[in-house]
């Protein structure tokens, strides 16, 4: 079974800060991969997704993430933090033909400070 | 507007009770989802059903059971409540490939007791 790390438990900028959260999974194959954000009391919602092409992928809000597959890695970034991206990301992993499952890590809060 | 409705929001049980969360989604998805998720866990699969008439155990199924009612519904029900399921609980819903990533609901806060 696939399993996603996300060594970074909790990461605190300051407003215009750079930010780079990182995800690895443990799977061979072929993979659907994704970025999901919680904003306090509320659900996920997707951030981006990558399930082939360019490893390069842009989502919402300035967010973007890049696929490395010789580093099983699909680290988020974005240029310049807002107060408004305090949240809770995650990352999900999915194997390709494996019936639609995520696999999520165990989430990154962060905390941006004015 | 479409989505992916669950109920209730909150709960409190005694331990020992039962309860069924609901969850219903108008995206006329085919796979549907219930994790749990708890601080520093992240989100933990409980059952699963990729198609209307069938349910598969995920990663945490032990008491619970699931009910894939038809294409749009799919409840969750704990027979006897334990503290240990105190937790938020999502469900989800999914287009076959997958590709898209899931539509969640918002999510039902569990305590128990």
């Amino acid at each position: 079974a696939q399993s996603v790390s996300q060594h970074n438990h909790h990461v605190i900028l300051s407003e215009a800060a750079s930010l780079e959260l990182g995800c690895n999974y443990s799977y061979g194959g072929t993979v659907n991969l994704f970025w999901y954000v919680q904003y306090p009391g509320q659900h996920l919602q997707l951030l981006l997704k990558y399930f082939s092409g360019d490893p390069l992928v842009k989502g919402i809000k300035g967010f973007e993430a890049e696929f490395i597959k010789s580093k099983f890695s699909f680290n988020l970034r974005k240029p310049s933090v807002q107060w408004s991206d305090t949240a809770e990301y995650f990352c999900a992993v999915g194997v390709a033909g494996g019936g639609n499952k995520l696999t999520f890590g165990t989430g990154t809060q962060l905390k941006v400070e004015l | 507007n479409a989505g992916v409705t669950q109920t209730p929001k909150f709960q409190v049980l005694k331990t020992g009770q039962s309860m069924t969360l609901q969850c219903a989604q108008d995206m006329n998805h085919n796979s549907m989802y219930w994790y749990r998720q708890d601080p520093g866990m992240g989100l933990r699969l409980i059952y699963y059903s990729a198609s209307e008439g069938t349910t598969d155990k995920g990663e945490v199924p032990n008491g619970y059971n699931v009910s894939r009612l038809n294409k749009r519904e799919f409840s969750l029900r704990l027979e006897s409540a334990a503290p240990s399921q105190t937790s938020v609980y999502f469900c989800a819903s999914s287009e076959p490939s997958g590709r898209y990533g899931y539509t969640f609901g918002s999510g039902t806060r569990l305590t128990v007791v």
